[in-house]
C-alpha cells in the first residue's frame, strides 16, 4: 500500500541553521504531497503542498519540491528560528482523491537560541 | 469562515470509565470528518472517518467507537477505557479533495 517515510528525529539545530527534513514516499500513480506542522499541544496545520511532479510548495520560508524520479518531498528552510520548533509530518493523498491521507511518523525539530 | 472545535481540551479518566469526545465544524456542510490518535512520541493513526450522517468507517479494530448524529458533529466514544487509550485525539475535516484541517485536539490520560 501507499506509505510515507521520514527521517527519524529528533533534529536539534541552532538558530539560523539550515534545515532539511527528508521525506520519501511509495504510491501508485501520482499522489499529492503535503507537509503539516504541529506546534506543542496543538493540532496539525497545513504548511505547504504540491500536487504534481516538479511543483514547489512554499510557506513561511519553508520549501519542498515534488521529485517524482526520486519519490521524495524533502522539507527545507534556509534559516530556522526558535519558533520553528515543532513536529513536522510529511503526508500524501493517493491519486484517487476519494482515499484518505497517509501520514509519515513525524520528525521533531528543536531549535536552540 | 470555517472552524473546527474539539472538547474537552484535556481529560483524565480512570481505567474502565466511559468516554465521549466531541468534534463540531462550522462554516460548511456535508464535510468528510476524521478521528486520529497520536500516542506519545508517535505518529498519527487514523481511527475513523465519516462521509455523511450515520456513515462511519473504522480503520483499525479497537476499544473505541464513533458516531455522527448530525452533519457537522462527530463523536468518539468508549464504554470502558483501557490504559492504551491514552493519547492525543485529533478531529479533522476534509475541506477540498486535497486539503484537510485539524482541530486543536484532546489530550486523554487514562489512569
Amino acid at each position: 500500500g501507499d506509505s510515507v517515510t521520514q527521517m527519524e528525529g529528533p533534529v536539534t539545530l541552532s538558530e539560523e541553521a539550515f534545515l532539511t527534513i527528508n521525506c520519501t514516499y511509495t504510491a501508485t500513480g501520482y499522489p499529492s504531497l503535503f507537509w503539516y506542522v504541529q506546534y506543542p499541544g496543538e493540532g496539525l496545520q497545513l504548511l505547504l503542498k504540491a500536487t504534481k511532479a516538479d511543483d514547489k510548495g512554499s510557506n513561511k520560508g519553508f520549501e519542498a519540491t515534488y521529485r517524482k524520479e526520486t519519490t521524495s518531498f524533502h522539507l527545507e528552510k534556509g534559516s530556522v528560528q526558535v519558533s520553528d520548533s515543532a513536529v513536522y509530518f510529511c503526508a500524501l493523498i493517493p491519486n484517487n482523491y476519494g482515499q484518505n491521507f497517509v501520514f509519515g511518523p513525524g520528525t521533531r525539530l528543536s531549535v536552540l537560541p | 469562515s470555517q472552524t473546527i472545535h474539539q472538547w474537552p481540551a484535556t481529560l483524565v479518566q480512570p481505567v474502565g470509565s466511559p468516554l465521549s469526545l466531541e468534534c463540531t465544524v462550522e462554516g460548511t456542510s456535508n464535510p468528510n470528518l476524521y478521528w486520529y490518535r497520536q500516542a506519545a512520541g508517535r505518529g498519527l493513526q487514523l481511527l475513523f472517518y465519516s462521509v455523511g450522517i450515520g456513515q462511519i468507517s473504522s480503520e483499525v479494530p479497537q476499544n473505541l467507537s464513533a458516531s455522527r448524529p448530525q452533519d457537522r458533529q462527530f463523536i468518539l466514544s468508549s464504554k470502558k477505557l483501557l490504559l492504551s487509550d491514552s493519547g492525543f485525539y485529533l478531529c479533522a475535516w476534509r475541506v477540498r479533495p486535497y486539503e484537510q484541517y485539524f482541530g486543536p485536539g484532546t489530550r486523554l490520560t487514562v489512569t
